[in-house]
């Protein structure tokens, strides 16, 4: 079955310019979480949305935000980009909510780059 | 606190000793535990779990151990390569008052040299 696919897979945006980024889960998955990963860091949680509604928040500025559609697809919005923004941006879908005794599995994440 | 820490952040080791991995996790409702390698360039791919209601799981030369009483969890990769060299990222399932969240610990960079 097809994997978790995340688009695009790069994005290159100006200062104070707004982006939207996708995440189409594996199908039957419910769950979609989203992570910050800039160069040498790990993975940042920003949120995670199960069955439409966002379950968990990281600690991010009201500027990231993001949804889930019926069909368990996600986007996330970054408004008002910043230079640090600049990250991959990893998508993780997963059967249940919490990965709770459930396999995550990782889109190819999509490369944001605020110049 | 909701979190996991993973020890140490970075590991070099000749090819053919051993690594490990070790994480200690806060909530003791977690029952699994996934570890991830993270090839350069590449997406977080698991390579091995362990659920709470067994000690140790091998698979090949990969192990992972559970100690549910201490709260930690390792991750032992025996007679290392080249290509085990990755950041590899330890997870619990961690309650955060109103739902469950997969938690990631920051990430051990294993550098096996020749």
């Amino acid at each position: 079955k097809a994997g978790v696919t995340q688009t695009p897979r790069y994005l290159i945006k100006t200062r104070g310019q707004q982006v939207t980024l996708s995440c189409s889960p594996i199908s039957g998955h419910r769950s979609v979480s989203w992570y910050q990963q800039t160069p040498g860091q790990g993975l940042q949680f920003l949120f995670e949305y199960f069955s439409e509604t966002q379950r968990n928040k990281g600690n991010f500025p009201g500027r990231f935000s993001g949804r889930q559609f019926s069909n368990s697809r996600s986007e996330m919005n970054v408004s008002t980009l910043e230079l640090g923004d600049s990250a991959l941006y990893l998508c993780a879908s997963s059967l249940g909510q919490g990965s709770r005794n459930t396999e995550a599995f990782f889109g190819q994440g999509t490369r944001l780059t605020v110049v | 606190g909701e979190n996991v820490e993973q020890h140490p952040s970075t590991l070099s080791v000749q090819e053919g000793d051993s690594a490990v991995i070790k994480c200690t996790y806060s909530d003791s409702a977690s029952n699994y535990f996934p570890w991830y390698k993270q090839e350069l360039g590449k997406r977080p791919q698991l390579i091995i779990d362990i659920r709470s209601n067994v000690g140790e799981k091998k698979d090949q030369r990969i192990a992972v151990t559970l100690n549910k009483t201490a709260k930690h969890f390792s991750l032992h990769i025996t007679e290392t390569q080249p290509e085990d060299s990755a950041v590899y990222f330890c997870a619990a399932p961690i309650w955060t008052g109103t739902a469950s969240k997969l938690t990631f610990g920051t990430g051990t960079r294993l550098q096996v040299t020749l």
